[in-house]
């Protein structure tokens, strides 16, 4: 069991938009701005899309932006492109012995 | 451009022993603290291990302290994971990377290596 929960799975159609959450605790997402998003696509490694929440890294689509609220976080993507298909991991520091823990993942596809 | 390198994966018995090394280049490599993610087949991301710039500061997952060892040179820019003991449920592959100190976030994994498959059977 993954220490955050990911829905695991998401759909969407071209154009549209979708938001995948991320559940954790009052010790990791609800305490620490430091949740990060990774998209990986199948084969390949991880790509941070945003950190700190809600930061992009240089590159990144302004497609893709973070959020959060409580224990809460959340991807959105918006203006869904087929390349977007992909696995997505969201993380957060935890400050403890775990320091950093992941969801367990959530595949999107494009209709 | 930022580069890490993962060699030294394989095939090895249940508790054997292994060693994982990171080849970093395009930045400084001792002014980032550099860390292990490992995949299990067809799940998802768990952090392993983590060291300072320095390499006087070293951090473990639960699931592998006492068992695993992180370390790194920094004249070689070169990153290591010493398996010892390894399980079945080691099987993975398994990821360097770095932090974003000084362009994202500290507190965030910005840089990927390819990964390199360790796989635990007998």
């Amino acid at each position: 069991q993954s220490a955050l929960t990911q829905p695991a799975s998401v759909s969407g159609s071209p154009g549209q938009s979708i938001t995948i959450s991320c559940t954790g605790t009052s010790s990791d997402v609800g305490y620490y701005n430091y949740v990060s998003w990774y998209q990986q696509h199948p084969g390949k490694a991880p790509k941070l899309m945003i950190y700190d929440v809600s930061n992009r890294p240089s590159g990144v689509s302004n497609r893709f932006s973070g959020s959060k609220s409580g224990n809460t976080a959340s991807l959105t993507i918006s203006g869904l492109q087929a390349e977007d298909e992909a696995d997505y991991y969201c993380s957060s520091y935890t400050g403890s012995s775990t320091y950093w823990v992941f969801g367990g993942g959530t595949k999107l596809t494009v209709l | 451009e930022v580069q890490l390198v993962e060699s030294g994966g394989g095939l090895v018995q249940p508790g054997g022993s292994l060693r994982l090394s990171c080849a970093a280049s395009g930045f400084t490599f001792s002014t980032n603290s550099m860390r292990w993610v490992r995949q299990a087949p067809g799940k998802g991301l768990e952090w392993v291990s983590a060291i300072s710039g320095s390499g006087g500061g070293t951090y473990y997952a639960d699931s592998v302290k006492g068992r695993f060892t992180i370390s790194r040179d920094n004249s070689k820019n070169t990153l290591y994971l010493q398996m010892n003991s390894l399980r079945a449920e080691d099987t993975a592959v398994y990821y360097c990377t770095r932090d974003g100190c000084g362009s994202t976030s500290c507190y965030t994994f910005e840089y990927w290596g390819q990964g390199t498959l360790v796989t635990v059977s007998s």
